[in-house]
């Protein structure tokens, strides 16, 4: 059964730090892994978006990878703002489910 | 082109009521899937719809179910009310049931039983 799970479960930086959010699941058979942004009672928007046969994806000050043999993915943001500040959350889509299994996300506070 | 879409934003029940939630998919994408996420998790599949058929159910009981329509819109019922049952409820729609297929997320909706 696939597990997802989120370390830090919550992290508050001062601006302008580099950070980095991590991510492992259990089973490596995944078609993909994306990464979300979540605000308080909001919905998701994605992020970030890698295919299995990946190893990274880049989006403006976000960058995330993948490493399937070791069940990791980590997110990294460049030059924290505290427009940054919500809830990170990962989702694997697995082979044996075809469904997307979330993680319980990092709760991020960046203060000015 | 819209996005996702879902009503109500809010909404208030009592235990052993019933509740209607619904999605309206981004133009052009045929599937529907909803998700459960309670306080503090992340959430949880409930079940998807492809072309007015389920495609797919996670572990919720029978008292979840819920309807595609022609156009793609998408239900999520829920009957008996429970406690446990207040959440967030998402719906994502995509151009396919496959894999391959990026699924887009709606607002969600609160539910509350009391």
């Amino acid at each position: 059964k696939q597990e997802v799970t989120q370390i830090p479960a919550a992290l508050s930086v001062p601006e302008g730090e580099n950070l980095v959010l991590n991510c492992s699941f259990t089973d490596s058979a995944i078609y993909n892994l994306q990464w979300f942004r979540q605000d308080p009672g909001k919905g998701l928007t994605s992020l970030l978006l890698i295919q299995s046969s990946q190893r990274e994806q880049t989006s403006g000050r976000l960058n995330a990878s993948l490493d399937k043999s070791s069940g990791r993915s980590t997110l990294y943001i460049a030059a924290s703002q505290p427009g940054d500040s919500a809830t990170y959350l990962c989702a694997v889509l697995s082979y044996n489910t075809d469904k997307l299994i979330f993680g319980t996300g990092t709760r991020l506070q960046v203060f000015p | 082109e819209t996005g996702v879409t879902q009503s109500p934003t809010h909404l208030i029940k009592t235990r052993g009521q019933q509740v209607t939630l619904r999605c309206s998919s981004q133009s052009g994408h045929n599937t529907v899937s909803w998700y459960q996420q309670a306080l503090g998790q992340g959430p949880q599949f409930i079940f998807q719809y492809y072309r007015e058929e389920e495609n797919g159910r996670g572990n919720f009981p029978p008292r979840f179910s819920g309807l595609q329509f022609p156009n793609y819109s998408s239900e999520l019922n829920v009957n008996a009310l429970e406690l446990d049952d207040s959440a967030l409820y998402l719906c994502a729609s995509s151009l396919g049931a496959g894999p391959a297929n990026e699924q887009f997320f709606g607002p969600g909706t609160r539910l509350t039983v009391l």
